[in-house]
C-alpha cells in the first residue's frame, strides 16, 4: 500500500541555519503530496502542498519539490528561526480518493536554538 | 480555513471506564471527519472516517465496538474509547475536510489519553 518515509528526529539547529527534512513516498498513481506542521499545543497545520510532479509548494519561506523521478518531497528553508520550532509532518493522499484521506510519515522534531 | 476543536486536550482514565472525544467544527458544517490515532515515535493512522448521518468506515484492524464513533450533527464528531486499557494510551486525533473545491484537510489540537 501507500506510505511515506521521512527521516527521524530529532533535528536540533542553530537559528539562521539550512534545513532539510527528507521524505520519500511510495503509491501506486498520482498522489498529491502535502507538508504538515504542529506547533507545541496545536493541531497540525498544512504548511505547504504539490498536486502534480515537478510542482514547487511553498509557505512561510519553506519549499518542497515533488519529485516524481525519485518519489520525493523534501522540505528545504534557507533560514531557520526559533519559532520554527516544531513537529513537520511529510504526508500523501490518493488523489483518486473520494474522501482524501491522508497517509502521513512519523514525524519529524525540529528545534532550533537561538 | 476551517476551526476544529478537539476536547479534552489531555484525559487519564483507569483501565475498564470509557472515555469519550469531541471534535468539533466551529465555523464550518463538515459532512466528514476523520480520527487519527498516533503512537510514540510512529505515523498518524487513520482509524476511521466520519459521515454525518451514517456509520463510520473504519480501517482494517480497528475494532468499531471498541472505538465507537458518532456524527450526529454537521459540527460534531466523538471518539468513545470503551472499556479502555494501558493499551490504548496514545493522541487521538480528528480532522475535518474542507468543503467544495477546497479539499484541505483542517485538525484539531490532538487529545492524549493515558490509561492507568
Amino acid at each position: 500500500g501507500d506510505s511515506v518515509t521521512q527521516m527521524e528526529g530529532p533535528v536540533t539547529l542553530s537559528e539562521e541555519a539550512f534545513l532539510t527534512i527528507n521524505c520519500t513516498y511510495t503509491a501506486t498513481g498520482y498522489p498529491s503530496l502535502f507538508w504538515y506542521v504542529q506547533y507545541p499545543g496545536e493541531g497540525l497545520q498544512l504548511l505547504l502542498k504539490a498536486t502534480k510532479a515537478d510542482d514547487k509548494g511553498s509557505n512561510k519561506g519553506f519549499e518542497a519539490t515533488y519529485r516524481k523521478e525519485t518519489t520525493s518531497f523534501h522540505l528545504e528553508k534557507g533560514s531557520v528561526q526559533v519559532s520554527d520550532s516544531a513537529v513537520y509532518f511529510c504526508a500523501l493522499s490518493d488523489r483518486g480518493g473520494a474522501t482524501n484521506k491522508l497517509i502521513f510519515g512519523t514525524g519529524t522534531l525540529l528545534a532550533v536554538q537561538p | 480555513g476551517a476551526v476544529v476543536s478537539q476536547h479534552p486536550s489531555r484525559v487519564i482514565c483507569k483501565s475498564g471506564t470509557s472515555v469519550k472525544i469531541e471534535c468539533r467544527s466551529l465555523d464550518f458544517q463538515a459532512t466528514t471527519m476523520f480520527w487519527y490515532r498516533q503512537f510514540p515515535k510512529q505515523s498518524l493512522m487513520l482509524m476511521a472516517t466520519s459521515n454525518e448521518g451514517s456509520k463510520a468506515t473504519y480501517e482494517q484492524g480497528v475494532e468499531k465496538d471498541k472505538f465507537l464513533i458518532n456524527h450526529a450533527s454537521l459540527t460534531l464528531s466523538t471518539l468513545t474509547v470503551t472499556s479502555a486499557h494501558p493499551e490504548d494510551s496514545s493522541f487521538y486525533i480528528c480532522s475535518v475536510l474542507g468543503g467544495g473545491k477546497n479539499t484541505e484537510a483542517f485538525f484539531g489540537q490532538g487529545t492524549r489519553l493515558t490509561v492507568v
